[in-house]
């Protein structure tokens, strides 16, 4: 089943602890990002890639870390969680080739994620 | 980041209403894509659009792709409870990033 699958689905941590979220997708996509959610701020993007080894920062990049040494997982990784960093985090993934009508990004689960 | 504009933010309407919403960019995509967004759930493709006037219909949901290629709707015919979530429009350019917009909440009422 072609699926982007994120770990853990919710995970309660501390100030300072260095955690990371995985993210698998098994559809061979080039394109992957990550997202946080809060309430009234919609999807905010805070990483994407276009395929190995190249990623961008989105518009919340602060904190957060991310790499691409393989084309199926893209891991998002907080050196040093703040507890402005509860939120409800999604991975997405889009293939970029074989035209336009591929290029859809289907998303994770979500992770919630509380620092306290 | 750029940012879609969607309205309306939120939407409170009786069972078998038709519903509205728009989406709206100061820059021009050339893909088009509506989700439906259950509570702690990922978001969930409905419909995708690729050509500017393109009209493209998913059993009660017809979407379309604005002529100026600035803009998008979803219109959801005769409401049902299971159709209660949040709906988010977003648009990308090819060999860009996709951009999201800030979603509508919509509350159906039996």
């Amino acid at each position: 089943e072609a699926q982007v699958t994120q770990n853990p689905r919710y995970l309660i941590t501390v100030t300072g602890k260095k955690l990371t979220v995985t993210c698998s997708q098994n559809m061979n996509h080039e394109y992957m990002s990550w997202y946080r959610q809060d309430p009234g701020l919609g999807l905010r993007q805070i990483y994407y890639s276009m395929n190995v080894e190249v990623t961008d920062k989105g518009d919340v990049p602060e904190g957060y870390k991310v790499s691409r040494k393989e084309k199926r997982n893209f891991p998002l990784i907080l050196e040093s969680p703040s507890p402005n960093q509860t939120s409800l985090y999604f991975c997405a993934s889009s293939s970029l080739t074989g035209g336009r009508s591929n290029e859809k990004l289907f998303f994770g689960s979500g992770t919630q994620l509380s620092v306290l | 980041g750029q940012q879609l504009n969607q309205s309306p933010q939120s939407m409170f309407i009786q069972e078998g209403e038709d519903v509205s919403m728009n989406c709206t960019s100061s820059s021009i995509f050339n893909t088009w894509l509506w989700y439906k967004q259950d509570p702690g759930e990922g978001p969930v493709l409905l419909i995708a659009l690729y050509k500017a006037g393109e009209l493209t219909s998913n059993g009660r949901l017809t979407a379309q792709f604005g002529i100026t290629r600035k803009d998008s709707f979803l219109n959801i015919s005769a409401s049902i409870p299971s159709d209660v979530g949040i709906y988010f429009c977003a648009g990308h350019r090819t060999g860009n990033q996709f951009y999201f917009g800030t979603g509508t909440s919509l509350t159906v009422i039996p």
